[in-house]
């Protein structure tokens, strides 16, 4: 039961740097989402797909940016790290959009630090 | 504008002793909500949902939560707390007006004590 699965678990990156961080799942669903978890601001969105070939903005795209060329796989990409996007990320999956009701699967996150 | 609040950054239970966590909402329409708890170092998992029917609504790990459309609320509650309960609670808010993305709440962090 492989579900949501994210590489790497931990990054630490130079202020600068770039790097990607990888989301696969084996569920077969058409809906990815990538947010972000910092302490007393609950999970913020990123970026999300509604389909392979496709990528939306959420509510904090800036900094970042996605693609999904399979299905099962969504990847978010730090052109050039900021110390603001030291963060938890996680991504995760669902059959429909995150607030239609269906549940949603969560990966086990990336703790991402930037110096 | 649509928002959620979870009002306690912490909440202490004895184990043994009923727990709730509350979390209140503002939206236009009719609320999808939405509990999800993390425990330490892992991703979310989904607990229980209210989308419409009966008001009380009953979940994962033997959780409970109960709609009040009049107060806005819904608070999460366990009759009897374990240890193991100890984790992060979040909730969350479909928002009518977005594409229906979630709207989460900020967490409340739930220690049991034995």
């Amino acid at each position: 039961n492989a579900g949501v699965t994210q590489t790497p678990k931990f990054r630490v990156l130079k202020t600068g740097q770039s790097m990607t961080l990888l989301c696969a799942q084996d569920m077969n669903h058409e809906y990815m989402y990538w947010y972000r978890q910092d302490p007393g601001m609950g999970l913020r969105l990123i970026h999300y797909s509604v389909g392979e070939g496709t990528t939306a903005k959420g509510e904090v795209p800036d900094g970042y940016n996605v693609s999904r060329l399979k299905k099962q796989n969504f990847l978010l990409g730090l052109e050039s790290a900021a110390p603001s996007q030291t963060s938890v990320y996680f991504c995760a999956s669902s059959t429909h959009r995150d607030g239609s009701g269906n549940t949603i699967y969560f990966g086990e996150g990336s703790w991402l630090t930037v110096v | 504008a649509q928002s959620v609040a979870q009002p306690e950054d912490q909440v202490n239970v004895a184990e043994g002793n009923p727990l709730t966590v509350k979390c209140t909402y503002s939206v236009s329409g009719n609320p999808y909500l939405f509990w999800y708890v993390q425990y330490p170092n892992r991703g979310l998992q989904f607990l229980l949902k209210y989308i419409t029917g009966d008001n009380l609504v009953k979940g994962s790990y033997g959780f409970e939560a109960e709609f009040n459309k009049s107060q806005t609320s819904f608070h999460l509650k366990k009759p009897s707390a374990l240890v193991s309960d100890s984790a992060l609670y979040f909730c969350a808010v479909r928002d009518m007006g977005s594409n229906y993305q979630l709207i989460w709440g900020a967490g409340t962090k739930l220690i049991i004590k034995p």
